[in-house]
Protein backbone atom coordinates (compact mmCIF):
# COMPACT_ATOMS: atom_id res chain seq x y z
CA UNK A 1 0.00 0.00 0.00
CA UNK A 2 0.93 3.79 0.04
CA UNK A 3 2.42 5.42 3.27
CA UNK A 4 3.69 8.63 3.68
CA UNK A 5 7.49 9.07 5.16
CA UNK A 6 9.67 11.26 6.77
CA UNK A 7 9.80 13.06 3.33
CA UNK A 8 9.06 10.73 0.55
CA UNK A 9 6.05 8.93 -0.18
CA UNK A 10 6.30 4.99 -0.23
CA UNK A 11 4.69 2.63 -2.40
CA UNK A 12 5.12 -1.40 -1.47
CA UNK A 13 4.35 -4.11 -4.34
CA UNK A 14 4.92 -7.25 -4.30
CA UNK A 15 6.99 -8.55 -6.95
CA UNK A 16 5.42 -9.51 -9.98
CA UNK A 17 2.41 -6.83 -9.24
CA UNK A 18 2.25 -3.86 -11.53
CA UNK A 19 2.78 -0.59 -9.97
CA UNK A 20 1.23 2.81 -10.62
CA UNK A 21 3.39 6.03 -9.67
CA UNK A 22 1.52 9.06 -9.64
CA UNK A 23 2.70 13.12 -9.77
CA UNK A 24 0.40 16.03 -10.02
CA UNK A 25 2.09 18.98 -11.67
CA UNK A 26 1.78 22.13 -11.16
CA UNK A 27 2.08 24.18 -14.00
CA UNK A 28 -0.81 24.09 -16.83
CA UNK A 29 1.24 25.83 -19.53
CA UNK A 30 3.39 22.63 -19.25
CA UNK A 31 4.39 20.74 -22.65
CA UNK A 32 6.74 18.08 -21.83
CA UNK A 33 7.32 15.31 -19.10
CA UNK A 34 9.35 13.28 -18.01
CA UNK A 35 10.00 9.96 -15.50
CA UNK A 36 13.01 10.01 -13.93
CA UNK A 37 14.14 6.55 -11.71
CA UNK A 38 17.50 7.40 -9.15
CA UNK A 39 18.41 4.84 -7.25
CA UNK A 40 20.56 5.27 -4.21
CA UNK A 41 23.41 7.13 -5.15
CA UNK A 42 23.04 7.56 -8.43
CA UNK A 43 21.87 10.37 -10.93
CA UNK A 44 18.47 9.90 -12.47
CA UNK A 45 17.76 7.69 -15.08
CA UNK A 46 15.83 8.25 -17.81
CA UNK A 47 12.46 6.49 -18.43
CA UNK A 48 9.98 7.67 -20.62
CA UNK A 49 8.36 10.93 -21.84
CA UNK A 50 5.24 12.00 -22.99
CA UNK A 51 4.02 15.45 -24.79
CA UNK A 52 1.27 17.13 -23.72
CA UNK A 53 0.09 16.22 -27.36
CA UNK A 54 -0.81 12.77 -26.33
CA UNK A 55 -2.27 10.91 -23.45
CA UNK A 56 -0.51 7.52 -23.29
CA UNK A 57 2.74 6.05 -24.45
CA UNK A 58 4.02 2.62 -23.46
CA UNK A 59 7.67 1.72 -23.29
CA UNK A 60 9.34 -1.95 -22.09
CA UNK A 61 7.12 -3.07 -19.03
CA UNK A 62 6.01 1.23 -18.72
CA UNK A 63 3.37 3.30 -19.53
CA UNK A 64 3.15 6.75 -18.77
CA UNK A 65 -0.78 8.56 -19.05
CA UNK A 66 -1.39 11.99 -19.02
CA UNK A 67 -4.51 13.67 -17.79
CA UNK A 68 -4.23 17.31 -18.37
CA UNK A 69 -7.89 18.46 -17.20
CA UNK A 70 -6.49 17.63 -13.80
CA UNK A 71 -3.21 18.00 -14.50
CA UNK A 72 -2.33 14.14 -13.44
CA UNK A 73 0.78 11.82 -14.54
CA UNK A 74 1.12 8.57 -13.84
CA UNK A 75 3.84 5.83 -14.26
CA UNK A 76 2.70 2.25 -14.73
CA UNK A 77 5.43 -0.23 -14.58
CA UNK A 78 4.24 -4.06 -15.58
CA UNK A 79 5.30 -7.26 -13.36
CA UNK A 80 7.38 -5.68 -11.10
CA UNK A 81 10.69 -6.76 -10.59
CA UNK A 82 12.95 -5.75 -7.38
CA UNK A 83 15.59 -3.99 -9.85
CA UNK A 84 12.62 -1.75 -10.06
CA UNK A 85 13.14 -0.69 -6.31
CA UNK A 86 14.02 2.98 -6.64
CA UNK A 87 12.67 6.56 -6.50
CA UNK A 88 11.02 7.73 -9.07
CA UNK A 89 10.19 11.39 -10.29
CA UNK A 90 8.41 12.98 -12.66
CA UNK A 91 9.98 15.87 -14.12
CA UNK A 92 7.24 19.11 -16.21
CA UNK A 93 8.69 21.41 -18.43
CA UNK A 94 6.92 24.34 -20.34
CA UNK A 95 6.74 25.53 -24.08
CA UNK A 96 9.77 27.44 -24.85
CA UNK A 97 11.18 26.98 -21.43
CA UNK A 98 14.23 24.89 -20.46
CA UNK A 99 13.70 24.88 -16.57
CA UNK A 100 12.31 21.04 -15.65
CA UNK A 101 10.84 21.25 -12.35
CA UNK A 102 10.65 17.99 -10.79
CA UNK A 103 7.85 16.46 -8.12
CA UNK A 104 9.04 15.23 -4.42
CA UNK A 105 9.46 11.70 -5.62
CA UNK A 106 7.98 8.30 -4.92
CA UNK A 107 10.31 5.49 -3.56
CA UNK A 108 8.89 2.23 -4.89
CA UNK A 109 9.82 -0.89 -2.63
CA UNK A 110 9.38 -4.43 -4.35
CA UNK A 111 8.62 -7.04 -2.08
CA UNK A 112 9.80 -10.59 -2.84
CA UNK B 1 29.56 5.95 -25.50
CA UNK B 2 30.15 7.47 -22.41
CA UNK B 3 27.46 8.97 -20.11
CA UNK B 4 27.85 12.41 -18.05
CA UNK B 5 30.64 12.54 -16.00
CA UNK B 6 30.99 14.45 -12.36
CA UNK B 7 34.12 14.58 -10.53
CA UNK B 8 34.76 14.54 -7.22
CA UNK B 9 31.98 11.84 -6.56
CA UNK B 10 32.47 12.83 -2.85
CA UNK B 11 34.07 16.27 -1.50
CA UNK B 12 34.69 17.61 1.88
CA UNK B 13 35.07 20.73 3.09
CA UNK B 14 35.46 22.77 6.14
CA UNK B 15 33.52 26.28 6.26
CA UNK B 16 34.49 28.81 4.22
CA UNK B 17 36.85 26.66 1.65
CA UNK B 18 36.13 26.79 -1.89
CA UNK B 19 34.01 23.68 -3.49
CA UNK B 20 34.72 23.04 -7.33
CA UNK B 21 32.70 20.60 -8.74
CA UNK B 22 33.23 19.04 -12.37
CA UNK B 23 31.06 17.73 -15.46
CA UNK B 24 31.98 16.51 -18.87
CA UNK B 25 28.53 16.10 -20.56
CA UNK B 26 27.82 13.71 -23.20
CA UNK B 27 29.62 13.58 -26.30
CA UNK B 28 28.11 15.72 -28.95
CA UNK B 29 25.95 17.65 -26.22
CA UNK B 30 26.43 21.60 -26.09
CA UNK B 31 23.64 21.98 -23.16
CA UNK B 32 24.39 21.34 -19.23
CA UNK B 33 22.27 22.12 -16.62
CA UNK B 34 23.53 22.13 -12.96
CA UNK B 35 21.28 20.44 -10.19
CA UNK B 36 20.98 20.71 -6.27
CA UNK B 37 19.40 17.47 -4.24
CA UNK B 38 18.72 17.82 -0.70
CA UNK B 39 18.30 13.83 1.06
CA UNK B 40 14.29 12.72 0.44
CA UNK B 41 13.91 15.47 -2.02
CA UNK B 42 13.67 16.31 -5.82
CA UNK B 43 16.24 18.04 -7.39
CA UNK B 44 16.17 21.79 -8.14
CA UNK B 45 17.62 23.67 -10.78
CA UNK B 46 20.51 25.86 -10.43
CA UNK B 47 22.01 27.41 -13.74
CA UNK B 48 21.58 26.52 -17.64
CA UNK B 49 24.87 26.80 -19.69
CA UNK B 50 26.00 26.45 -23.73
CA UNK B 51 29.23 26.60 -24.63
CA UNK B 52 30.92 29.64 -23.10
CA UNK B 53 27.42 30.90 -22.35
CA UNK B 54 25.41 31.20 -18.49
CA UNK B 55 21.27 31.08 -20.24
CA UNK B 56 19.79 31.41 -17.46
CA UNK B 57 21.26 31.63 -13.69
CA UNK B 58 17.62 32.31 -11.93
CA UNK B 59 18.03 28.94 -9.64
CA UNK B 60 21.41 29.96 -8.09
CA UNK B 61 22.27 31.87 -4.96
CA UNK B 62 24.13 34.99 -6.55
CA UNK B 63 26.47 35.36 -3.80
CA UNK B 64 29.49 32.39 -3.10
CA UNK B 65 27.86 30.27 -6.47
CA UNK B 66 29.48 31.13 -9.96
CA UNK B 67 29.19 28.67 -13.01
CA UNK B 68 30.99 28.29 -16.25
CA UNK B 69 31.17 26.24 -19.55
CA UNK B 70 34.25 26.96 -21.52
CA UNK B 71 35.24 26.53 -25.00
CA UNK B 72 37.39 23.94 -24.02
CA UNK B 73 36.53 21.73 -21.37
CA UNK B 74 34.21 20.77 -18.59
CA UNK B 75 31.94 22.63 -16.80
CA UNK B 76 32.56 24.16 -13.81
CA UNK B 77 30.30 24.67 -10.40
CA UNK B 78 31.80 26.85 -7.83
CA UNK B 79 31.03 27.97 -4.56
CA UNK B 80 32.91 29.89 -2.59
CA UNK B 81 33.50 30.61 1.72
CA UNK B 82 31.23 27.29 1.50
CA UNK B 83 29.01 26.76 4.50
CA UNK B 84 26.86 23.81 6.54
CA UNK B 85 23.90 24.69 3.91
CA UNK B 86 25.77 23.78 0.89
CA UNK B 87 26.19 19.96 1.84
CA UNK B 88 23.82 18.78 -0.87
CA UNK B 89 23.97 16.61 -3.96
CA UNK B 90 24.76 18.35 -6.53
CA UNK B 91 23.59 16.94 -10.36
CA UNK B 92 24.76 18.22 -13.62
CA UNK B 93 22.80 16.97 -17.13
CA UNK B 94 23.58 17.54 -20.50
CA UNK B 95 21.34 17.39 -23.85
CA UNK B 96 22.25 17.62 -26.99
CA UNK B 97 19.39 20.30 -27.78
CA UNK B 98 17.47 22.44 -25.28
CA UNK B 99 13.97 20.20 -25.96
CA UNK B 100 15.46 16.81 -25.96
CA UNK B 101 15.65 14.76 -22.40
CA UNK B 102 18.30 15.66 -20.15
CA UNK B 103 21.01 13.12 -18.74
CA UNK B 104 22.41 13.18 -15.88
CA UNK B 105 25.90 12.13 -14.30
CA UNK B 106 25.74 10.43 -10.56
CA UNK B 107 26.38 13.61 -9.21
CA UNK B 108 29.04 15.06 -6.35
CA UNK B 109 28.08 14.85 -2.65
CA UNK B 110 29.35 17.50 -0.86
CA UNK B 111 29.81 17.35 2.87
CA UNK B 112 30.47 20.37 4.95
CA UNK B 113 32.68 20.21 8.13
Amino acid sequence: GESVGLHLPTLSVQEGDNSIINCAYSNSASDYFIWYKQESGKGPQFIIDIRSNMDKRQGQRVTVLLNKTVKHLSLQIAATQPGDSAVYFCAEKASGTYKYIFGTGTRLKVLA
Amino acid sequence: NAGVMQNPRHLVRRRGQEARLRCSPMKGHSHVYWYRQLPEEGLKFMVYLQKENIIDESGMPKERFSAEFPKEGPSILRIQQVVRGDSAAYFCASSPVQNQPQHFGDGTRLSIL
